[in-house]
């Protein structure tokens, strides 16, 4: 099992300015995902992130606008650069191995106004 | 990525009565899992169907998937007001990372 610590819980931020959202795991992972969830939606994944390696994108998702980092077999940040009100979703990262299950993050609740 | 379906998308019974949630999907997978969120927070893993099992079950959930409809459902029997959250089925592809959500079910559960 993995539990993960993700911080902010929320945020209230301006339109146009950036957000880190960090994710660190009690344990060392391979693999980590980042998953967007927009208001009253389902989750979608923005990104596979590997330590050692550039992050992989899903469709419609870049990295000029969520960048990606993973420093480390522990850790992770999400960006969302030059936010707009469509950016406000929860934000949550996540771990797995393939053929398990997955732990998440509780959460990053964004709201651009 | 695509999104399966899940029905229905809003579910409202008693106490006690069962609560059945179906969920489709439209790639071949590895696994199916199921998963709780309340009040969109972080998720809970419930269960886990591997693509060569039909049924599993775990305490008062019952899983079923038939990979020829791909199709999965998810039963709670004896349902508490506790187990009212939103209830997602996510799929693992073959050869791919991630995980594919359902669009997901709000069960709630009248006392």
């Amino acid at each position: 099992s993995a539990v993960i610590s993700q911080k902010p819980s929320r945020d209230i931020c301006q339109r146009g300015t950036s957000l880190t959202i960090q994710c660190q795991v009690d344990s060392q992972v391979t693999m980590m995902f980042w998953y967007r969830q927009q208001p009253g939606q389902s989750l979608t994944l923005i990104a596979t992130a590997n330590q050692g390696s550039e992050a992989t994108y899903e469709s419609g998702f870049v990295i000029d606008k969520f960048p990606i980092s993973r420093p480390n077999l522990t850790f992770s940040t999400l960006t969302v650069s030059n936010m707009s009100p469509e950016d406000s979703s929860i934000y949550l990262c996540s771990t797995a191995q393939r053929n398990t299950e997955a732990f998440f993050g509780q959460g990053t609740r964004l709201t651009v106004v | 990525s695509q999104q399966g379906e899940e029905d229905p998308q809003a579910l409202s019974i008693q106490e006690g009565e069962n609560a059945t949630m179906n969920c489709s999907y439209k790639t071949s997978i590895n696994n199916l899992q199921w998963y709780r969120q309340n009040s969109g927070r972080g998720l809970v893993h419930l269960i886990l169907i591997r693509s060569n099992e039909r049924e599993k079950h775990s305490g008062r959930l019952r899983v079923t998937l038939d990979t020829s409809k791909k199709s999965s459902s998810l039963l709670i029997t004896a349902s508490r007001a506790a187990d009212t959250a939103s209830y997602f089925c996510a799929t693992e592809r073959g050869g791919a990372d991630g995980l594919t959500f359902g669009k997901g079910t709000h069960l709630i559960i009248q006392p």
